[in-house]
């Protein structure tokens, strides 16, 4: 059971460097997120899809964008790293229920740091 | 969302139970309480979640008071491998959240042999 792969696991950047950070999932879930956790902290919602071709700010938007051209990815794109975006990326995965949302399945995250 | 206030660290020896706390005073009444943990340097992992009455899972119970204003999540006989941050968080089950989970800081549950 794959679940929520992202790739790449690790990666080192410098500075203005851009980059694209790739989250599969195979449970043909229609909800997709990205979040980012800092040393200490809880995860922070960066931007979120509700649905092929639809993406949403979270609470921590600035710095990244995302796409949503097929159902089962949604890439995480960096435009400039910039060292305070040096962080571990978890990407999310959940299904639509009609009276409560279900519960969201997480990949292993990517380890970012930017120099 | 409502807020939750959790311990920030706790004990348990192995083969005994785990009982972890959380406090959502201000929880509304279409929220649910989820529960998820995230054992070191992987994604969190989804445990429980109820509404108001008690729920038992293979993983563990979530006990929610009748005023709905606090929470225990009782892991049944805690091993080691249950070492990890728990994090407690009170969600709007309305369409318009799409499912955003808002992630405090957990409780560091640490089980000892």
């Amino acid at each position: 059971n794959a679940g929520v792969t992202q790739t790449p696991k690790f990666r080192v950047l410098k500075t203005g460097q851009s980059m694209t950070l790739l989250c599969a999932q195979d449970m043909n879930h229609e909800y997709m997120y990205w979040y980012r956790q800092d040393p200490g902290m809880g995860l922070r919602l960066i931007h979120y899809s509700v649905g092929e071709g639809t993406t949403a700010k979270g609470e921590v938007p600035d710095g990244y964008n995302v796409s949503r051209l097929k159902k089962q990815n949604f890439l995480l794109g960096l435009e400039s790293a910039a060292p305070s975006q040096t962080s571990v990326y978890f990407c999310a995965s959940s299904s639509v229920a009609r009276f409560y949302n279900q519960p969201q399945h997480f990949g292993d995250g990517t380890r970012l740091s930017i120099l | 969302d409502a807020k939750t206030t959790q311990p920030t660290s706790m004990d348990c020896a192995e083969g005994r139970a785990a009982n972890l706390p959380c406090n959502h005073s201000t929880i509304s009444g279409n929220e649910y309480v989820y529960w998820y943990r995230q054992i070191h340097s992987q994604g969190p992992q989804y445990i429980i979640h109820g509404l108001k009455n008690n729920e038992t899972n293979e993983m563990a119970s979530l006990i929610i008071t009748e005023d709905r204003k606090s929470s225990t999540l009782i892991l049944p006989h805690a091993t080691l491998r249950d070492t990890a941050v728990y994090y407690c968080i009170v969600h709007d089950a309305g369409g318009t959240s799409y499912g955003k989970l808002t992630f405090g800081q957990g409780t560091i549950l640490t089980v000892h042999p």
